[in-house]
Order: structure tokens, then C-alpha cells, then sequence
């Protein structure tokens, strides 16, 4: 049982530059969320998938996208890098009330730390 | 709009002696509330919640919380520190109405636990 699995763990991107950073959970949960973290500014929701087939924005959505591949999946791609979006950016999960485990709380994956020049 | 604050960026604490991190919350109706833990290089790790009954909830790594409903607060504690305990603890809230709820993170708490 892995849990929530992200990569790349480290990237590193010119300006203008296109990349994909892929999540996966292997805990039947339904929802999944990308974050970033940023030193000072705790963490800012950018998409977030409450099921299978769904994607809404966060709170700092511009300049990126998502997709939910499946139950386990969801992507977040950066069409055109820009320094801005040099931070930490972390996947999580969660299930539903009466699930059991990860019914409210949030599993986090390690983290990819992305470096834009 | 909810909210959480976390009044304290650092909190130093000699090992041995009891801890506590403050959280303070605004949101509409009761309260789902969190602690999460971060070490250095890691995602954030689950300790506890209060979702509803006993104020007082015990989580991780003797880690407790209480929920105060008339001060809106959650403070994080435990009894005895250790160094190991040094990391960034966040605080999080979300509303409890139905789908999907917005979840709220504190900017951190730096705990520091001196030998």
C-alpha cells in the first residue's frame, strides 16, 4: 500500500517549457486535489477532482491544467513554465463518510519540487 | 469565507517540557478540523481531527488537540516534547455541508524542540 505517489520529485524547466506531473492513489478514494506551497503562504488549492469525471479550479488555477485519467490518476500540466510557478507542489487524496479510511482527512504524496528559470 | 489562523510562525519548547500549537478558525456552521504535520523534504502527514463528540481528540505521536467551540479554537499539545517532535505543523478547516468543502490550511507553526 503506497498511498499517494508523485512524480518527478525534482524538475527543473526553462521558461516556456511545457511538463505533466503525475499522482497516483492507491486508496479507493474518490476525490484528489493538487497544491502548492510556497514559503510564507501555507498551501493554495489549484484544481481539485471530487470524483471520478469531475475537475474544478482552486484557488490559483491560472497557468495550469488537469486531468482525471481514473479513480487513481489525476495530472497536472503546465502549458508554458513561467518563474511564477516555481514552488512545491504536492497531490492528496480523500474519501467519502462512511469509507473508513481518509473519510475526511487528507493523504498527501511527497511532493515535487519545481525550480522555473 | 472560512479561515485559519495560526498566530505563532515558531514555537521553541525544551524537550521534556508539555507543547502547544495555536489555531484559531472561522468558518459557518461546525467545524471539520485538522493537524497536519510536515517534516523537512515530505508531504504533510495526517494527525488528527475533530469531527464531532468528545472535544478533547488524541491523534498521533501523543499528539491531543482540543476543540473550543466558544473561542473557535483547536490548539495542538502534547505532554511531552521531544526533539524528534521539530517540524511544521499546519492547521486546516473545512465546512461540513454536503459534496465537495474547500479546505483551509494555516500558514504553519514551526515547532522547535531544544535538547
Amino acid at each position: 500500500n503506497a498511498g499517494v505517489t508523485q512524480t518527478p520529485k525534482f524538475q527543473v524547466l526553462k521558461t516556456g517549457q511545457s511538463m505533466t506531473l503525475q499522482c497516483a492513489q492507491d486508496m479507493n478514494h474518490n476525490s484528489m486535489y493538487w497544491y502548492r506551497q510556497d514559503p510564507g503562504m501555507g498551501l493554495r488549492l489549484i484544481y481539485y477532482s471530487a470524483s471520478e469525471g469531475t475537475t474544478d479550479k482552486g484557488e490559483v488555477p491560472n497557468g495550469y491544467n488537469v486531468s482525471r485519467l481514473n479513480k487513481r490518476e489525476f495530472s497536472l500540466r503546465l502549458e508554458s513554465a513561467a518563474p511564477s510557478q516555481t514552488s512545491v507542489y504536492f497531490c492528496a487524496s480523500s474519501g467519502q463518510p462512511g469509507q473508513g479510511f481518509g473519510a475526511y482527512e487528507q493523504y498527501f504524496g511527497p511532493g515535487t519540487r519545481l525550480t522555473v528559470t | 469565507a472560512q479561515s485559519v489562523a495560526q498566530p505563532e510562525d515558531q514555537v521553541n519548547v525544551a524537550e521534556g517540557n508539555p507543547l502547544t500549537v495555536k489555531c484559531t478558525y472561522s468558518v459557518s456552521g461546525n467545524p471539520y478540523l485538522f493537524w497536519y504535520v510536515q517534516y523537512p523534504n515530505r508531504g504533510l502527514q495526517f494527525l488528527l481531527k475533530y469531527i464531532t463528540g468528545d472535544n478533547l481528540v488524541k491523534g498521533s505521536y501523543g499528539f491531543e488537540a482540543e476543540f473550543n467551540k466558544s473561542q473557535t479554537s483547536f490548539h495542538l499539545k502534547k505532554p511531552s516534547a521531544l526533539v524528534s517532535d521539530s517540524a511544521l505543523y499546519f492547521c486546516a478547516v473545512r465546512a461540513p455541508l454536503g459534496g465537495y468543502q474547500k479546505v483551509t490550511f494555516g500558514i504553519g507553526t514551526k515547532l522547535q524542540v531544544i535538547p
